[in-house]
């Protein structure tokens, strides 16, 4: 089975722009996660999406959002970007029974 | 108190000798255990998930879950160079919300 793939895999912007990525998770899972990486923070959820319905959400502003879509593809957005939101954004899919999650190669967001 | 916590390290251990990484966790019903390891600048990759107490053995690996103590380990036996990274501890709770440690940093010496 192919893996989970993300898009872009690297991008800059700048402060007060909108960003869109883009998740793709491995075939058959229905359950897509976001979490934010920095040095700093470690591993940070985001919020998790199962059947295009957002099932846990974690401790962001309202700047970050998600959908997903009815092939299970997600989308992540943050609007009004901060120089703070730099980061990898990871994007995890599980399926299955107990749910493992498996991990994209990320998207590296630089804001200037 | 975080919901799962490691300590950070840095971790060194010379070639070949056994590494142990230690991980307890505050919700005495989780179910579900991982292992991550995660190079620099890349995405965390699945070792090892583990659900029953007691060892479960993948090759170097070993991971050892006690539930009543709320603690889960990974030894790595004969430790290589190439095993230096981070390595993250993960407990699914409260349905499939994932809750990751911060990570312990390990290098392999040669």
């Amino acid at each position: 089975k192919a893996g989970v793939t993300q898009t872009p895999r690297y991008l800059i912007k700048t402060r007060g722009q909108q960003v869109t990525l883009s998740c793709s998770p491995i075939s058959g899972h229905r359950s897509v996660s976001w979490y934010q990486q920095t040095p700093g923070q470690g591993l940070q959820f985001l919020f998790e999406y199962f059947s295009e319905t957002q099932r846990n959400k974690g401790n962001f502003p309202g700047r970050f959002s998600g959908r997903q879509f009815s092939n299970s593809r997600s989308e992540m957005n943050v609007s009004t970007l901060e120089l703070g939101d730099s980061a990898l954004y990871l994007c995890a899919s599980s399926g299955g029974w107990r749910e493992t999650q498996y991990f994209g190669p990320g998207t590296r967001l630089l804001v200037l | 108190q975080k919901e799962v916590e490691q300590n950070s390290g840095p971790l060194s251990v010379p070639e070949g000798a056994i590494a142990s990484l230690n991980c307890t966790y505050s919700d005495r019903g989780s179910q579900s255990f991982f292992w991550y390891r995660q190079y620099s600048g890349k995405s965390p990759e699945l070792i090892m998930f583990i659900y029953s107490n007691g060892d479960k053995e993948d090759g170097r690996f070993t991971a050892q879950l006690n539930k009543a103590s709320q603690y889960v380990s990974l030894l790595i036996r004969d430790s290589q160079p190439s095993d230096s990274a981070t390595y993250l501890c993960a407990v699914n709770m409260n349905g499939n919300q994932f809750y990751f440690g911060t990570g312990t940093s390990l290098t392999v010496i040669p």
